[in-house]
C-alpha cells in the first residue's frame, strides 16, 4: 500500500484481556519498528524487525508484550492480560533498510484499557 | 546516556511569520542522527527534516530549516512563514548508528499552534 496502516483504529478492552494489533507496512520496506506513545509523551521504542527477525526486543515493558513478523511483511503486537498502564497509542513504522532516512509511520493504534 | 530534551511544552506563532522549535541533545556516539517529526491531531508521525551528525551544513527543507550546531549539542527546527496547518505537536528525535538497531530516541515534545 502506499502507506502504513495500522488496525484497529481503536481499541478498548477490559483489564485481563488479550489483545492483537496489526502492522501493515509498506510493500517492501525491510525494517519494522513498533512504538508506545503514552499520552503527553512521545514515542518510546518496543521491538524493531528486520525482514522476519526480531533483532532488538529491549523496550518490550514485560513478558506479556510480544511481537511476530513471520512472513517478513505484516507484524502483530500482542498484549496478554492487559493492564490500566498498557493503555497508550501503539505506532508502527516502516523503512526501506534501517538508518535510511526518516522512516513512515502509521497512525497507530490507540488502545483503552478498562 | 542518550537523551533529547524539548523544554517547550506549548508555542504560538503568528500566521505568516517564523517560529523556532528548541531541541537538545545528549548522546557519547559520534554517528548520529537527528529528526524532526510532526504529529497532527490524526495521529501519525510525519518526518519532516533530518541532519547527520557529520553534515557540515545545515538542513533544508522547503519551509522547514534544521538549525544544527554540534557544539552545543542543538537540532533546533525553524519554520518560516508559518501555516494555519503547521499547527500540530512537533518531535525531535536521535537515532545512534552505534546500537545496530538504529532505534529512534524521541523528546517529549513541543505543541505549536499557529494564530490567524
Amino acid at each position: 500500500g502506499a502507506g502504513v496502516s495500522q488496525s484497529p483504529r481503536y481499541k478498548v478492552a477490559k483489564r485481563g484481556q488479550d489483545v492483537a494489533l496489526r502492522c501493515d507496512p509498506i510493500s517492501g520496506h525491510v525494517s519494522l519498528f513498533w512504538y508506545q506513545q503514552a499520552l503527553g509523551q512521545g514515542p518510546e521504542f518496543l521491538t524493531y524487525f528486520q525482514n522476519e527477525a526480531q533483532l532488538d526486543k529491549s523496550g518490550l515493558p514485560s513478558d506479556r508484550f510480544f511481537a511476530e513478523r513471520p512472513e517478513g511483511s505484516v507484524s502483530t503486537l500482542k498484549i496478554q492480560r492487559t493492564q490500566q498502564e498498557d493503555s497508550a497509542v501503539y505506532l508502527c513504522a516502516s523503512s526501506l533498510a534501517r538508518g535510511a532516512g526518516g522512516y513512515t509511520f502509521g497512525s497507530g493504534t490507540r488502545l483503552t484499557v478498562v | 546516556a542518550q537523551k533529547i530534551t524539548q523544554t517547550q511544552p506549548g508555542m504560538f506563532v503568528q500566521e505568516k511569520e517564523a517560529v523556532t522549535l528548541d531541541c537538545t541533545y545528549d548522546t557519547s556516539d559520534q554517528s548520529y542522527g537527528l529528526f524532526w517529526y510532526k504529529q497532527p491531531s490524526s495521529g501519525e508521525m510525519i518526518f519532516l527534516i533530518y541532519q547527520g551528525s557529520y553534515d557540515e551544513q545545515n538542513a533544508t527543507e522547503g519551509r522547514y530549516s534544521l538549525n544544527f550546531q554540534k557544539a552545543r549539542k542543538s537540532a533546533n527546527l525553524v519554520i518560516s512563514a508559518s501555516q494555519l496547518g503547521d499547527s500540530a505537536m512537533y518531535f525531535c528525535a536521535m537515532r545512534e548508528g552505534g546500537s545496530g538497531t538504529y532505534k529512534y530516541i524521541f523528546g517529549t515534545g513541543t505543541r505549536l499552534k499557529v494564530l490567524a
